[in-house]
């Protein structure tokens, strides 16, 4: 079936930092991936997407590339600020007809600390 | 409102009481789905829906857990006999259509005493 492998934190970074969280995937069919952000206390935020192979997503100096390859979807950012501390989801779907819809499927999350 | 709501926000409660979760999708998606994310994890998948009808409840964990949507808008995730283990944050996605991407909503977090 259709899973996520994400990299195990916690992650703890310096401000300016680089940061990559990496994700693979197993998937049967063409899936849509995704990051999400679950900042404290608070519900999942779409971060990026990537729908085909070779896309890349990008959104807040984050950036992650679709590599079928590979199988991955590496998070990156050049240059973390404090406030990018949060958990971050690597997520697919996979469209595979109306009985089963477009359901998610997460990796178990990284969480990131950055500090000052 | 514009995004998916889930009422309550928190809910505690106690093991054995029975207890149900609200989740209004944005207004004309079709497509529901129900998830759970249990602490240190990410989202499990539970149920979907397409209109009214349930098209996939593979994720639902045993016969305590069930959830209706009658008139193909709100959902109301229901589950009997509570247990401790049943302690997560529920999570309400909605979406137009089926294959179209989801919008989540904030969650209600549940912890039974």
């Amino acid at each position: 079936g259709d899973s996520v492998t994400q990299m195990e934190g916690p992650v703890t970074l310096s401000e300016e930092a680089f940061l990559t969280i990496n994700c693979t995937y197993t998937a049967t069919g063409y899936p849509s991936l995704f990051w999400y952000v679950q900042y404290p206390g608070e519900g999942l935020q779409l971060l990026l997407k990537a729908t085909k192979a070779d896309d890349k997503g990008s959104n807040k100096g984050f950036e992650a590339t679709y590599r079928k390859e590979t199988t991955s979807f590496h998070l990156e950012k050049g240059s973390v600020q404090v406030s990018d501390s949060a958990v971050y989801f690597c997520a697919l779907s996979d469209f595979r007809g109306w009985n089963t819809g477009n359901q998610f499927y997460f990796g178990t999350g990284t969480s990131l600390t950055v500090i000052p | 409102g514009a995004g998916v709501s889930q009422t309550p926000s928190n809910k505690v409660t106690e093991k054995g009481k029975y207890v149900e979760l609200r989740c209004d999708p944005i207004s004309g998606h079709t497509a529901l789905y129900w998830y759970r994310q249990s602490l240190g994890q990410g989202p499990e998948f539970l149920i979907y829906f397409q209109g009214t009808g349930a098209a996939d409840d593979s994720g639902l964990p045993n016969d305590r857990f069930f959830a209706v949507r009658p008139e193909g808008s709100v959902s109301t995730l229901k589950i009997q006999r509570t247990e401790r283990g049943d302690s997560a944050v529920y999570l309400c996605a909605s979406s137009l259509t089926g294959d179209q991407p989801q919008h989540f909503g904030d969650g209600t977090r549940l912890s039974i005493l």
